[in-house]
């Protein structure tokens, strides 16, 4: 089962910054917080991913609490192309072992 | 790299009949991953292999379904006999474990099955 607990939709204005929540309240020591997402139709898109500090990249920022029992993905400036379900999954740091994919957030970015 | 390829993108196929879905990891790649999505189930791990070794294939739903994978750059996933019940998005993954351990898996476009 999956470890974390997002909201099923989201919308977003375009141009405006979305952020996704996420909670792992139960989330190890050893464990990160690994986001992804998927497109309409397409695989899942590997985006981020953090252990206790923030991280930024080209596509998104992560900002994880300080207890770690929670994260938000940010997406600064969403586009129409950014409208998909983003996965938020926590688990060692290996791409290696297999992904767990809750439900996810249907993020909708609306013109 | 031209990333995760996958092959047939779309089967149609009649109940009972033999399917069988193809995947080209990643060059250098020596984790591959096999995933269903389905409305009802989302996405799930079916099974994986590590340089071609079948590591956990305990969410393969039935032996109606088996995987291969013959060589680095080359897995199979056949379904027989195919039943409507199987019908979902079969996704194949791969990813390098290398020296930093790596942390991102590759997703291909996915394998549309239909069994009517």
């Amino acid at each position: 089962d999956a470890k974390t607990t997002q909201p099923t939709s989201m919308d977003c204005a375009e141009g405006r910054a979305a952020n996704l929540p996420c909670n792992h309240s139960t989330i190890s020591g050893n464990e990160y917080v690994y986001w992804y997402r998927q497109i309409h139709s397409q695989g899942p898109q590997y985006i981020i991913h953090g252990l206790k500090n923030n991280e930024t990249n080209e596509m998104a920022s992560l900002i994880i609490t300080e207890d770690r029992k929670s994260s938000t993905l940010i997406l600064p400036h969403a586009t129409l192309r950014d409208t998909a379900v983003y996965y938020c999954i926590v688990g060692p740091h290996s791409g290696n072992t297999p992904l767990v994919f809750g439900k996810g957030t249907r993020l909708s970015v609306i013109a | 790299d031209a990333g995760v390829i996958q092959s047939p993108r779309h089967e149609v196929t009649e109940m009972g009949q033999e399917v069988t879905l193809r995947c080209k990891p990643i060059s250098g790649h020596d984790y591959l991953f096999w995933y269903r999505q389905t409305m009802m189930r989302g996405l799930e791990l079916l099974i994986y292999f590590n340089n071609n070794v079948p590591i956990d294939d305990s969410g393969m739903p039935e032996d109606r379904f088996s995987a291969k994978m013959p060589n680095a750059s080359f897995s199979t996933l056949k379904i027989q006999p195919s039943e409507p019940r199987d019908s979902a998005v079969y996704f194949c993954a791969s990813s390098s474990s290398g020296l930093a351990g790596g942390y991102e898996q590759y997703f291909g476009p996915g394998t549309r099955l239909t069994v009517t």
